[in-house]
């Protein structure tokens, strides 16, 4: 079945405790690309990847990491979470560089304490 | 700088009835496309419709339609025939091919269809 799997799917931590998102995808996607969801602000785009080792920043990057070192995988990183980290995240991918649907994980609600 | 708006944050529909749920969009990028995504109450993303700048027909996909008005950078979703499975949020979304790949994504719409 054709997929986007995130794990895990719930996640409470605590302050400065570094975290990984994982992301992983199963059909060959070029594109890959992180969300966070926050109530009134819709999703706002935090990185995203064109291919193996291309990673570029969205809109709201500040206090992530990512890599891109397979081209199914694209896990995202928090070194030191803070509370205004706290949101629903998820991964997406999408064929390459044009105007294709992205396929949505089934998302993470973290909380960061 | 890209931008999309959505300035309806709740809509109410009668069953069968139809709805249009507003985006508007502003891009420098001359190429891009428009996007339709809905989530219902169990989280998941579910794509709904694309239309491309250049395509010059309106895009439909069932009892979803786009009105797509470039001179006005509209981009609203029509869906005919409201059924209760409807009720979600819904988010417009646009990529632009010049402007790095980047989706941006509106505030979204919540739509609740009455029986």
């Amino acid at each position: 079945e054709a997929q986007v799997t995130q794990n895990p799917r719930y996640l409470i931590t605590v302050t400065g405790k570094k975290l990984t998102v994982t992301c992983s995808q199963n059909m060959n996607h070029e594109y890959m690309s992180w969300y966070r969801q926050d109530p009134g602000l819709g999703l706002r785009q935090i990185y995203y990847s064109m291919n193996v080792e291309v990673t570029d920043k969205g809109d709201v990057p500040e206090g992530y990491k990512v890599s891109r070192k397979e081209k199914r995988n694209f896990p995202l990183i928090l070194e030191s979470p803070s509370p205004n980290q706290t949101s629903l995240y998820f991964c997406a991918s999408s064929y390459g560089a044009s105007y294709n649907e992205q396929f949505f994980g089934p998302g993470t609600r973290l909380t960061v304490l | 700088a890209q931008k999309i708006t959505q300035t309806q944050p709740g809509m109410f529909v009668q069953e069968k009835e139809a709805v249009t749920l507003d985006c508007t969009y502003d891009t420098s990028d001359p190429s891009y496309g428009l996007f339709w995504y809905k989530q219902p109450s169990s989280g998941e993303m579910i794509f709904l419709i694309y239309q491309g700048s250049y395509d010059q027909q309106n895009a439909t996909e069932g009892r979803y339609s786009l009105n797509f008005q470039k001179a006005r950078k509209s981009a609203n979703l029509v869906i005919s025939a409201s059924q209760l499975g409807d009720s979600a949020m819904y988010f417009c979304a646009m990529r632009g091919m010049n402007t790095g790949n980047q989706f941006y994504f509106g505030t979204g719409t919540s739509l609740t269809v009455i029986p």
